[in-house]
């Protein structure tokens, strides 16, 4: 059973930078896993951020960003702000099945 | 601008099966992409259950496997998922969503809750 791995929580300050990071027990991830990532708000449902690695939406904000990053697919947010405080899961495909990463809670503080 | 809408019975037994529903507005099923069902149980993560082709090609999440069916209804533009043998494990939040082309998950429901309870 393939695991895809986030951090449970990370904590930073307005205006600084957050690294969320994406993992698979299989290996290192590679553009071939599409990694995708959404955001979620309390009582919200999933709202896409970005795609195919690094592709964003037209409503993604301009200060979110997605790489790979040591193995990982990794997504930064810029200049945080508060409203980015929220769970951010990010989502691999592996051949016919996608697999969600338990989800990382960002507060701003 | 596509929507999708969850509708289906907001409590099922034990040992029963689940069926929900997702209504496609602003687009076609019958377009290029392909329509995906995900859950949540109240307080985790988001669960991907499987995906299907206007056609009636189908991908399902392992675990799931052995109880899942999904299916298309050209004719109402919508398509359907069947989850049988509850348990208060399949307790959760159940979205429906897009996916576009370039793997994109682009479009979601508002989620619909299911409560496995007797």
């Amino acid at each position: 059973q393939t695991v895809v791995t986030q951090e449970p929580s990370l904590t930073v300050s307005p205006g600084g930078t957050a690294t969320l990071t994406c993992a698979s027990s299989s290996g290192a991830v590679t553009s071939t896993y599409h990694p995708s990532w959404f955001q979620q708000k309390p009582g919200q449902p999933p709202r896409p951020l970005i795609y195919s690695l690094n592709n964003k939406h037209s409503w993604t904000p301009a200060h979110f960003s997605a790489s790979l990053l040591g193995g990982k697919a990794a997504l930064t947010l810029s200049g945080v702000q508060p409203e980015d405080e929220a769970e951010y899961y990010c989502l691999l495909y592996y051949g016919v099945a996608w697999v969600f990463g338990g989800g990382t809670k960002l507060t701003v503080l | 601008q596509v929507q999708l809408q969850e509708s289906g019975p907001g409590l099922v037994k034990p040992s029963e099966t689940l069926s929900l529903t997702c209504a496609v507005s602003g687009g076609s099923i019958s377009s290029t992409d392909w329509w995906s069902w995900v859950r949540q149980p109240p307080g985790k993560g988001l669960e991907w259950i499987g995906e299907i082709y206007h056609t009636g090609s189908t991908n399902y999440n392992p675990s799931l496997r052995s109880r899942v069916t999904m299916s298309v209804d050209k004719s109402k533009n919508q398509f359907s998922l069947n989850l049988s043998s509850v348990t208060a494990a399949d307790t959760a939040v159940y979205y429906c969503a897009r996916k576009s082309l370039g793997n994109n998950f682009d479009y979601w429901g508002q989620g619909t809750l299911v409560t496995v309870s007797s």
